[in-house]
């Protein structure tokens, strides 16, 4: 069955910590990998996404996500946080090149960044 | 703003009430999906269409679950005989599968928040 697990449910950091939130999938096929954010009171937004190409992607924000196939992992990284990136963080996948479209997501990381 | 669009934004019933939410998805996506979410975890899977036909229902998804696109325009998804499980709050979203845009990602709503008691 198609999974995806994010191990750190909670992250506390504070501003200008380095980031980097877990993402492993299970899948067998090729697939296509999402990061998500939802903060307070808002709707779900794409940080980024792959596709295929350069496993390396970069997104809004500053954010970035390796994708790294031979360990099925999609981790979120970001070189400095700011207070602003307090959220809730998906990590999602889907597999439309082998023709399943809906969206599997995560559990979520809800990061809190101190001032 | 064309952005997918759910009403009502909250819903708050009696247990065994039925229920009906509706969401319109952005104009041009042919792809609908429906999502549950619940604290502290992922928006969970439903069902989607694309165009009007309903490709896909989760195993989750009990009788009493009833989702609808008659023209591969808006939706709705209905709730029979509500039960305190199920509140939660009940996302849509939104996806395009022209060919140039094959792999795209969803675009979702602000969600319907449901409450039973």
């Amino acid at each position: 069955a198609q999974s995806v697990s994010q191990h750190n449910h909670h992250v506390i950091l504070s501003e200008a910590a380095s980031l980097e939130l877990g993402c492993n999938y299970s899948y067998g096929g090729t697939v296509n990998l999402f990061w998500y954010v939802q903060y307070p009171g808002q709707h779900l937004q794409l940080l980024l996404k792959y596709f295929s190409g350069d496993p390396l992607v970069k997104g809004i924000k500053g954010f970035e996500a390796e994708f790294i196939k031979s360990k099925f992992s999609f981790n979120l990284r970001k070189p400095s946080v700011q207070w602003s990136d307090t959220a809730e963080y998906f990590c999602a996948v889907n597999g439309a090149a082998s023709g399943t479209y809906k969206y599997i997501f995560g559990t979520g990381t809800r990061l809190k960044v101190l001032a | 703003d064309t952005g997918v669009s759910q009403n009502p934004r909250h819903k708050i019933t009696k247990r065994g009430q039925n229920v009906t939410f509706r969401c319109d998805p952005i104009s041009e996506h042919n792809r609908l999906y429906w999502y549950r979410q619940t604290l502290g975890q992922g928006p969970e899977f439903l069902t989607y269409f694309q165009n009007e036909a309903q490709l896909e229902k989760s195993r989750l998804l009990s009788d009493r679950f009833s989702a609808e696109r008659p023209k591969g325009s808006f939706s709705t998804l209905e709730i029979q005989r509500t039960e305190q499980g199920d509140s939660a709050m009940y996302l849509c979203a939104s996806s395009s599968n022209k060919r140039a845009h094959a792999n795209t990602e969803a675009f979702f709503g602000q969600g319907t928040r449901l409450t039973v008691v």
